[in-house]
């Protein structure tokens, strides 16, 4: 299964919004509400912070919000702060896959 | 708590073979897929293989099929990657995941990874 795309890096001030796109297929994203999300900070073990497009595990910050558009998922991160500079992955479940992950995006805080 | 602990991890060279072990504790293990999925030097995640709870149903990438096997030992909560024929593209961090099961297709706990480097 193809990488699904998303942006290498963004980057935003403390306090602002920035929102991180994940480009799939009609096969993929298009078809199934089966999209998360996951926060990296190298050398540690990735986080879930979205599952089934836009729901957000207990503990996540209300700050991380998502939604889907035809073949478009994206995370927001609202009120941007230092411990949200990592690196952001979205994946998908795929049939035959089953899973495709996003190429991932680092995110820089200003 | 739920806590996933990888480990195995080592230099190995071209065409030889390494078993990883995955240590889980904190939920009933044999509830859960289990997965184990990878990260290459300065590239994304991708999924390598996962494994049901209970019985033989798994499923493998593409290009690991036939050399990479996943096992679990559920009287003592470990889940396995055996790697054989192993490949300098085979070298990343190995991440043990959960499979969340009420909400499938995601996964909601992850371990810290164990690195393995294919070089001569």
């Amino acid at each position: 299964q193809s990488a699904l795309a998303q942006p290498a890096s963004v980057s935003g001030s403390p306090g602002q919004s920035i929102i991180i796109s994940c480009s799939g297929s009609g096969s993929d994203i298009g078809t199934y509400n089966r999209v998360s999300w996951y926060q990296h900070h190298p050398g540690k073990a990735p986080k879930l912070m979205i599952y089934e497009v836009i729901k957000r595990p207990s503990g996540v910050s209300n700050r991380f919000s998502a939604s889907k558009s035809g073949r478009t998922a994206s995370l927001t991160i609202s009120g941007l702060q230092a411990e949200d500079e990592a690196d952001y992955y979205c994946c998908s479940y795929v049939p035959g896959g089953p899973y495709a992950f996003g190429t991932g995006t680092k995110v820089t805080v200003l | 708590e739920v806590q996933l602990v990888e480990s195995g991890g080592t230099l190995v060279q071209p065409g030889g073979s390494l078993r990883l072990s995955c240590a889980a504790s904190g939920f009933t293990f044999t509830t859960y897929w289990m997965a184990w999925v990878r990260q290459a030097p300065g590239k994304g995640l991708e999924w390598v293989a996962n494994m049901k709870g209970v019985g033989s149903e798994k499923y493998y990438v593409g290009s690991v099929e036939g050399r990479f096997t996943i096992s679990r030992d559920n009287a003592r909560n470990l889940l396995y990657l055996q790697m054989n024929t192993l490949r300098a593209d085979d070298t990343a961090v190995y991440f043990c995941a959960r499979e969340a099961t009420l909400t499938p297709y995601n996964f909601d706990y992850w371990g810290q990874g164990t690195l393995v480097t294919v070089s001569s």
